[in-house]
């Protein structure tokens, strides 16, 4: 089941602007995931913080994650028309031997040139 | 390119019918998942396997199936189609290792389109 919230749920800016996604989540987790979605195609990995872990940056991506609020923030910036996409973000609930990773709904964002 | 080969790309069946959806996952990796991506429910967790078990069962139907086979490749089938389970279909594997109890990164495939007519 999908109990990450994602939002906004869209979000259309201009290129060389900022975009900052959020991730809500309900339960203590191992980690967080970030993924990237071009329309019809495969997701793909971008980014993976653990919980004990507040920030973290890889190129124009930086995540935060604030265990106390269940939430995590994808910021991307200097946004290109490339980055259009839609992104989810996938929780780490595994406990034992019961793996359990669960998905938000997504942002769409669209980067207009 | 993730590595993780899914066939077929599209596939356009009648109600009624049985599928098969075949997996490739990454070289190395034990583990694999299924996923189906709607526009009405997003993405939804099926079933995982590692090393050819079935490790953790989610949103899949009764009329839904899926086996991992010994050289790790995984299938997925799909009978009695509803109009209803048109759909992207991924595939996913992870390397998690078999103590490993965390959730790692997944490397998806590009789908299987599936069209019920």
């Amino acid at each position: 089941s999908q109990q990450g919230e994602e939002d906004p749920q869209a979000l259309s800016i201009q290129e060389g602007e900022n975009a900052t996604m959020n991730c809500s989540y309900k339960t203590s987790i191992n980690n967080l995931q970030w993924y990237r979605q071009n329309s019809g195609r495969g997701l793909v990995h971008l980014i993976l913080i653990r919980s004990n872990e507040r920030e973290k940056h890889s190129g124009r991506l930086r995540v935060t994650l604030d265990t106390s609020k269940k939430s995590s923030s994808l910021l991307i910036t200097a946004s290109r028309a490339a980055d259009t996409a839609s992104y989810f973000c996938a929780t780490d609930e595994s406990d034992g031997n019961n793996r359990k990773l669960i998905w938000g709904l997504g942002t769409s964002l669209a980067v207009n040139p | 390119d993730s590595g993780v080969t899914q066939t077929p790309k599209h596939l356009i069946t009648a109600t009624g019918q049985r599928v098969t959806l075949r997996c490739s996952p990454r070289s190395g990796d034990l583990s694999v998942y299924w996923y189906q991506q709607s526009l009405d429910q997003g993405l939804q967790f099926l079933i995982q396997y590692y090393n050819g078990e079935e490790r953790a069962k989610g949103n899949i139907l009764e009329r839904f199936s899926a086996q991992q086979f010994p050289d790790l490749h995984s299938e997925l089938n799909l009978s009695s189609l509803e109009l209803g389970d048109s759909a992207l279909y991924f595939c996913a594997s992870s390397v998690e290792a078999s103590g490993r109890r965390r959730a790692g990164e997944l490397f998806f495939g590009e789908g299987s389109r599936l069209t019920v007519l």
